[in-house]
C-alpha cells in the first residue's frame, strides 16, 4: 500500500527566507509520481509541482523546487524567497503505476510566513 | 484553458436529507474525474473516480454514490445524509498525471 507522511504539522518562516517542507513516502511501485499542492484558506487545492520517479533532475517551478531523494524515499518541497501569500496548507501526494487514479495525500503542513 | 466548477459552494443540510453536489469541467474532453472528501484539518480521501461516462469506481464504502451522466459532469449524491458526511468535498479532473481541483463544496450536516 502507498503511504505519504508529512511530519511537520506547522512551520514558520520569515518573509523572504527559504523554507523546506518535508515529505516521505512508501510504495512498492517501480514507477510513481509525486505532487505538491497548496491549499489557502479559501479551500481550493492548487497544483504546485510534479516529480516523476524516473526523472533524473529535481523538478522546479518558479520559486518552488522539489528535493527528490529516491533512495531515502523523500520528496521535500523547497520554497525560496517566501512571501506572505505563501501562508497556507501544503499537501504532498503520490500516484502509483498500477492504479494511477489512486492519489494518496499526506496530512499536510501549515506554513505561516511572518512579515 | 480548462476550468472546473463546483456547486453549491456551501450547503447546510439536516440529517437524513438527500444530497446532490455537481461538478463540471470546461475546456477538455474525456477527462478522468474524481470526488474527494476532506475532514476538518485533515488530508484528502478519495471517494470515487470515473474514466468515462457511466463508469464509476468507488474507493470507500459509504452511503454516498456518484454518477457521470455526461462526459464533463460528475455528480455526488446521497439518499440520506449522516452527521459524519460533513466535510469539504473537492472535485478534480485529469488527462495525464496531474489532477486539478475545483473550488470545493463545504457541507455541514446538522
Amino acid at each position: 500500500a502507498q503511504k505519504i507522511t508529512q511530519t511537520q504539522p506547522g512551520m514558520f518562516v520569515q518573509e523572504k527566507e527559504a523554507v523546506t517542507l518535508d515529505c516521505t513516502y512508501d510504495t512498492s511501485d517501480q514507477s510513481y509520481g509525486l505532487f505538491w499542492y497548496k491549499q489557502p484558506s479559501s479551500g481550493e487545492m492548487i497544483f504546485l509541482i510534479y516529480q516523476g520517479s524516473y526523472d533524473e533532475q529535481n523538478a522546479t517551478e518558479g520559486r518552488y523546487s522539489l528535493n527528490f531523494q529516491k533512495a531515502r524515499k523523500s520528496a521535500n518541497l523547497v520554497i525560496s524567497a517566501s512571501q506572505l501569500g505563501d501562508s497556507a496548507m501544503y499537501f504532498c501526494a503520490m500516484r502509483g503505476t498500477y492504479n494511477n487514479n489512486d492519489m494518496r495525500f499526506g496530512a499536510g503542513t501549515r506554513l505561516t510566513v511572518k512579515p | 484553458s480548462q476550468t472546473i466548477h463546483q456547486w453549491p459552494a456551501t450547503l447546510v443540510q439536516p440529517v437524513g436529507s438527500p444530497l446532490s453536489l455537481e461538478c463540471t469541467v470546461e475546456g477538455t474532453s474525456n477527462p478522468n474525474l474524481y470526488w474527494y472528501r476532506q475532514a476538518a484539518g485533515r488530508g484528502l480521501q478519495l471517494l470515487f473516480y470515473s474514466v468515462g461516462i457511466g463508469q464509476i469506481s468507488s474507493e470507500v464504502p459509504q452511503n454516498l454514490s456518484a454518477s457521470r451522466p455526461q462526459d464533463r459532469q460528475f455528480i455526488l449524491s446521497s439518499k440520506k445524509l449522516l452527521l459524519s458526511d460533513s466535510g469539504f468535498y473537492l472535485c478534480a479532473w485529469s488527462r495525464t498525471d496531474t489532477q486539478y481541483f475545483g473550488p470545493g463544496t463545504r457541507l455541514t450536516v446538522l
